[in-house]
């Protein structure tokens, strides 16, 4: 059973705050992580698609990183703006195929 | 620019009923999928779709759900009996060949009463 992780479960700053989450995933069998963000009565967004180990990759003031050896991807947030709060989901792919998903982390910006 | 449509956006059926639930995935795109997730949980994976068949299914996916294609643009996913526990938000999906990046749908809540 692939276990794939996310902390924290939830997340409450205010508004300029910057801001990281962690997704842990299996380290081997290791094809992509995606990172997606999730509004309420929204589709889920696509953010990143990583694939390999080291990669940084960046979207205005949202940034990921990964490490396949040690089966971790961080999620940044650059001056939290309200707009941003939403629920932050990883899922890791093994082999083009299906994703596995975290619980999420719920991010809620205050004014 | 694209999207993954899905409808309808909340459907409430009675126990042993027979659902539908409908998808209309990225034109050009060729893989599909179905994901759920029961609330308070994990988004889980159900069953891929390419080439009109089945490639994939979770433990999930059993002889009371079936997916179909019937035309060039819906994707279907049946239930034939509805239980209480298959109450969740079921999200559709669709990538395109050679891409990695999987679009989904904004769901359809199911609610067995």
């Amino acid at each position: 059973i692939l276990n794939v992780e996310q902390s924290p479960q939830s997340l409450h700053v205010q508004e300029g705050d910057s801001t990281n989450f962690t997704c842990s995933f299996p380290s081997s069998n290791f094809y992509a992580l995606h990172w997606y963000r999730w509004e309420t009565a929204k589709s889920p967004e696509a953010l990143f698609v990583m694939t390999l180990n080291g990669d940084e990759k960046k979207k205005g003031r949202i940034s990921a990183t990964l490490n396949t050896k040690e089966g971790y991807s961080y999620l940044y947030i650059k001056g939290s703006q309200p707009e941003d709060s939403a629920t932050y989901l990883c899922a890791f792919e093994m082999g083009y195929s299906t994703l596995t998903f975290g619980k999420g982390t719920m991010l809620l910006v205050s004014p | 620019e694209p999207e993954v449509t899905q409808t309808p956006s909340h459907q409430v059926t009675q126990m042993g009923q027979e659902v539908i639930l409908r998808c209309v995935p990225i034109s050009n795109h060729l893989y599909f999928y179905w994901y759920r997730q029961i609330l308070g949980q994990k988004v889980e994976f159900l069953v891929s779709f390419y080439n009109n068949e089945i490639s994939e299914k979770s433990e999930i996916f059993d002889d009371q759900f079936s997916v179909e294609r019937p035309d060039g643009s819906n994707f279907t996913l049946k239930i034939r009996s509805t239980k209480l526990e298959d109450s969740a938000m079921y999200f559709c999906a669709s990538r395109d060949r050679g891409g990695d990046t999987q679009y989904f749908g904004p769901g359809t809540r199911l609610t067995v009463l």
